[in-house]
């Protein structure tokens, strides 16, 4: 079974430069999520979709961050413009739709950015 | 207060040592908890889920007091390859759904 893809695996911009992140989940999975992880720190939750609906975006700094999943299928995160302070990890996990509170969460490679 | 704290570690310990980790919550509404494991600059990987009973995995033991809002991971007979950060996840359901992970506890096991 293909797990989750994410691309590109690296990206190096420059501060107020914009990037966009893609994922493309587990086939059948209807939730997907989207994290940041900085150094040192947990995964926090930036986004949830179930399908193409978004469940949880209260984390998300909307000013400058916006995802989509038009299909319910794959998902872009975009940051734009970007700061210093989104280098992270970005993270995509997705797992399937009944209980989901109960579920393993399966976890992409993620993208590495660095913003100089 | 962090919705989820845990041990801030790092902890060192030689092979076949028992090493327990400890993780606290804050809002009683959660419902579901897990223990994942990530490797250095690889991706968080489901270790195992915590029931109130406790469960086991072979060297693992996961334990859940509601109580007390803490959870607990205990590794038996440490192997090297058990060197990782341990995180600590919490769902709940408080009008929205939440999923929060600690910050994780590295492990280091040393020959």
């Amino acid at each position: 079974e293909a797990g989750v893809a994410q691309s590109p695996r690296y990206k190096i911009i420059e501060k107020r430069q914009s990037v966009a992140f893609w994922c493309n989940p587990i086939s059948g999975h209807a939730t997907l999520y989207w994290y940041q992880q900085i150094l040192g720190q947990g995964p926090k939750l930036l986004i949830q979709f179930q399908n193409n609906g978004v469940v949880d975006d209260s984390q998300l700094p909307k000013d400058r961050f916006s995802a989509e999943r038009l299909k319910g299928v794959d998902s872009t995160l975009k940051i734009q413009p970007a700061k210093l302070e989104d280098s992270a990890v970005y993270l995509c996990a997705s797992n399937i739709r009944q209980q989901v509170l109960y579920n393993e969460q399966f976890f992409g490679p993620g993208t590495r950015l660095t913003v100089l | 207060r962090k919705e989820v704290e845990q041990d801030p570690g790092p902890f060192n310990v030689p092979e076949g040592a028992t090493v327990a980790f400890n993780c606290t919550y804050s809002n009683s509404a959660s419902q579901s908890f897990f223990w994942y494991r990530q490797d250095c600059r690889k991706e968080p990987k489901l270790l195992m889920s915590v029931y109130s009973s406790g469960n086991e995995d072979g060297r693992f033991t996961a334990q859940l007091n509601r109580a007390s809002q803490y959870i607990s991971l205990l590794i038996r007979d440490s192997k090297l390859s058990d060197s990782a950060t341990y995180l600590c996840v919490v769902n709940m359901e408080t009008g929205g759904f939440k999923t929060i992970f600690g910050a994780g506890t590295r492990l280091f096991v040393k020959a």
